[in-house]
């Protein structure tokens, strides 16, 4: 089982950018998929969750600029980052769920987003 | 959203002995409690799942119990490798959210 981010990189106040995560090793299809990211020095921090049937979550500091989505014929899910700030600059890390909601049992390695001018 | 509040933000131990990390909630999660294990420069580890059920691979000396809003923890007998930061992460209600972490470091 692997996850891998990609996508990261420097952006200005006000910019966009796409994260991209391609899963092997595992039925992609039946999965929920989870983005987390973390600032530097700092705690875990759930950003957005798609589930199996394309239902999607968000915390309330991204709602509205970030949009989350699959691709399961890519076994790929994204992340759109619209309208980013300052405090979007962390790892972002992209993570598989257990079955029945038992946690993120494989995670990426992360993906860089710094967001400065 | 529900708030999860980790105490203490550091515990200073040394190895061989017992470590109680505690995860409140701000209202009440059952037992939909998450824990997680992350060494420094690494992705996050998960350690436990519904409170008290160890992952795949995770050793016996890591056990966790509670429900409500009152989660425990606790790591028996510290292993050298045990000395990093964990967190908790409730699963109840959307949006999902972390704890502040606990750093398990040597004393």
């Amino acid at each position: 089982v692997q996850v891998v981010a990609s996508g990261g990189g420097l952006v200005q106040p006000g910019g966009s950018l796409r994260l991209s995560c391609v899963a092997s090793g595992f039925t992609f299809s039946r999965y929920d998929m989870h983005w987390v990211r973390q600032a530097t020095g700092k705690g875990l921090e759930w950003v957005s969750a798609i589930g199996t049937a394309g239902d999607t979550y968000y915390s309330a500091s991204v709602k509205g600029r970030f949009t989350i989505s699959r691709e399961d014929a890519k076994n790929s899910f994204y992340l759109q980052m619209n309208s980013l700030r300052a405090g979007d600059t962390a790892v972002y890390y992209c993570a598989r769920d257990a079955y029945g909601g038992k946690g993120h049992d494989y995670w990426g390695q992360g993906a860089q987003v710094t967001v400065s001018s | 959203e529900i708030v999860l509040t980790q105490s203490p933000a550091t515990l200073s131990l040394s190895p061989g002995e017992r470590a109680t990390l505690s995860c409140r909630a701000s209202q009440s999660i059952s037992t939909y409690l998450v824990w997680y294990q992350q060494n420094p420069g690494q992705s996050p580890r998960l350690l436990m799942y519904d409170a008290s059920k160890r992952a795949t691979g995770i050793p016996d000396r890591f056990s966790g119990s509670g429900s409500g809003t009152d989660f425990t923890l606790t790591i028996s007998s510290l292993e050298p490798e045990d000395f990093v930061v964990y967190y908790c992460q409730q699963r109840a209600n959307w949006p999902l959210t972390f704890g502040g972490g606990t750093k398990v470091e040597i004393k």
